[in-house]
């Protein structure tokens, strides 16, 4: 089956750092990808939709400037938390729809990420 | 907006009880229905789909789940859990019309005790 892979599993930074997670899709190609956001005993919130070749489309209250998401090409989507700050520790999962129809996503291993 | 309940957060059973999680969704046109787990230390796998058709589906490790329309639910059944059943279980719904976004559920904890 369709495999995606995430960069680093677990990061530790200090606030007002930036830290780059990676999205690869390791046996498909991936033109859409999805970023979420899983907070402790919750469930997944959308963050965005990274799009190859155009900009990311972020869901309602999801600040574009300091979730800045890239995909570079048809296998790699990044997500970069800039200035970051104890309130963006939090796991970070992407996903990817897979080969037939689409409908059916993806999902990467997720990102630990703790912002000291 | 679309929107996913859950109504059980956290389960605890005994190994061989049947299982039902409830999920319903909020959303008047077509959808793609989904059931998510993810075990402990791992990530999110796809149990099982609905798309159309037969609104009883089957999954791997014996899950299946009934899509009723009129009650807008998708709930998950399990005849008898095993203790490798313990695990966090999200259901997703995907509007037809929304690009294959998926909102999720809250989930369910689910302990199965030996």
């Amino acid at each position: 089956g369709a495999v995606v892979s995430q960069h680093p599993s677990r990061v530790i930074c200090k606030s007002g750092t930036s830290v780059k997670i990676e999205c690869r899709s390791l046996d498909f190609q991936a033109t859409t990808m999805f970023w979420y956001r899983q907070f402790p005993k919750k469930s997944l919130m959308l963050m965005a939709t990274s799009n190859e070749g155009s900009k990311a489309t972020y869901e309602q209250g999801v600040e574009k400037d300091k979730f800045l998401i890239n995909h570079a090409s048809l296998t790699l989507s990044t997500l970069t938390v800039t200035s970051a700050h104890p309130e963006d520790s939090s796991f970070y999962i992407c996903s990817a729809p897979g080969l037939a129809g689409g409908e059916t996503q993806y999902f990467g291993p997720g990102t630990r990420l703790l912002v000291l | 907006a679309q929107s996913v309940s859950q109504h059980n957060h956290h389960v605890i059973l005994s190994e061989a009880a049947s299982l039902e999680l409830g999920c319903n969704y909020s959303y008047g046109g077509t959808v793609n229905l989904f059931w998510y787990v993810q075990y402990p230390g791992q990530h999110l796998q796809l149990l099982l789909k609905y798309f159309s058709g037969d609104p009883l589906v089957k999954g791997i490790k014996g899950f299946e789940a009934e899509f009723i329309k009129s009650k807008f639910s998708f709930n998950l059944r399990k005849p008898s859990v095993q203790w490798s059943d313990t695990a966090e279980y999200f259901c997703a719904v995907n509007a037809m019309d929304s690009s294959y976004k998926l909102i999720f559920g809250s989930g369910t904890r689910l302990l199965v005790r030996p």
